[in-house]
Order: structure tokens, then sequence, then C-alpha cells
């Protein structure tokens, strides 16, 4: 089976500080995606990745980074948390195109 | 515009029935066109893949109509636990574009 796991469920962090949500996959897959889901906006694509330390631009990248050092982890990063990035985040992995995305469990995040 | 669009829903529907989603999708570059299921609180899991064909998993049916830029997802004999929400998700290139999902209540 599949595997993508996110290194936390909940998170609480303060406004201001340096975050990082982390997501390791054990299926040598190429692409890695980061996506936000909010109620009545559905799952937003803030950063994808394709290859090691490649990276593209989601729809909703602003206060957000992103580090693809090794195929099997892919980290999302708030360099400075505020109060409108407290979101429901989902990492998730897939072999290539036209085939299923597997998504870990989900990080909430609450930035007070 | 969104690039998928969905009914938010909710349905509500007895047990048994037949119940249809539809979605709609802009951009006519995307090559690949999925149904995800989250129940709540979980994670999006991959429901079926969707075919300009057509193509059948038990109760589920799936439609893809390219020249309309339209998915469908059936649902025959509907059962409590096809209690969830459904997405329906393009991909475009290594893009996963996902719709904000159609909310279903099956009831005894």
């Amino acid at each position: 089976d599949v595997k993508v796991t996110q290194s936390s469920r909940y998170l609480v962090k303060r406004t201001g500080e340096k975050v990082f949500l982390e997501c390791v996959q054990d299926m040598d897959h190429e692409n890695m995606f980061w996506y936000r889901q909010d109620p009545g906006l559905g799952l937003r694509l803030i950063y994808f990745s394709y290859d090691v330390k490649m990276k593209e631009k989601g729809d909703i990248p602003e206060g957000y980074s992103v580090s693809r050092e090794k195929k099997e982890r892919f980290s999302l990063i708030l360099e400075s948390a505020s109060t409108n990035q407290t979101s429901m985040y989902l990492c998730a992995s897939s072999p290539g195109t036209g085939v299923e995305a597997f998504f870990g469990q989900g990080t909430r995040l609450t930035v007070v | 515009r969104k690039e998928v669009e969905q009914d938010p829903g909710p349905f509500n529907v007895p047990e048994g029935a037949t119940v249809a989603f539809n979605c709609t999708y802009s951009n006519s570059a995307s090559q690949s066109f999925f149904w995800y299921r989250q129940d709540c609180r979980k994670e999006p899991k991959l429901l079926m893949s969707v075919y300009s064909s057509g193509n059948e998993d038990g109760r589920f049916t799936a439609q893809l109509n390219r020249a309309s830029q339209y998915i469908s997802l059936l649902i025959r004999d509907s059962k409590l636990s096809d209690s969830a929400t459904y997405l329906c998700v393009v991909k475009r290139f290594q893009k996963l574009v996902f719709g904000t999902g159609t909310r279903l209540l099956v009831s005894p």
C-alpha cells in the first residue's frame, strides 16, 4: 500500500512563527503536492513538485515556500504564519501523468 | 470562474435511491479525470477514474463528455455508507485541480 505520512495531525502556532509541515511518501513517486482545504473553497493547490529540487507554484503560493531535497520528502514552509493560514493542509503524491494521487491524513494548523 | 465546478449540495436521498452528480471543467487541455470521495475529517481517496467510454464499478458509473467538458457520477442503490463528499478532479500535465465537492447524505 502507498503511504503518505504528514508529520503532525494537529498544530498550533503563533502569528509570526516560521512553520514547517513535512510530508514523506514511500512509493518513489515523482510528483508531490501541497493543498489547503477550507470550508466552501475546497482543496486549493499551494505548490507542487515533479522532481527533486523542482517546484511549481499552484493557485495560492503567497506566504508559502516549499523544499524538495529528496524524492520522498516535500516540505511546506510558512515563513511568517498569519491567522488567515489557519486551515487543513493536505499533502499528496502521484507517480506520474494520468494516474491517481494518494493523500496524507492532513495537518490541521491553527495560527493564533 | 473556477476551473472545476460542482454543485455543493447537500443531496439528501433515502437508502436505495439513485443519485447523480455533475461536474464541469473549463480547461480543454485537461487530460485525466477522477472522482474522489472524502469522509468527514478524513483525507480524499480515489473512488474511480473517468474515461470517455464511460466506466462502471459496482453501483458506481462515471461518464466523461469531452466536447461539453462535463463529468458525471451515478450512484445506484444508495447505501448509508455512501454518505460523504464527492470531489471531481481533473489533471492537466502534473497538476491536479479539485472541485469544491458535492455532499451526499443517505438516510434510512
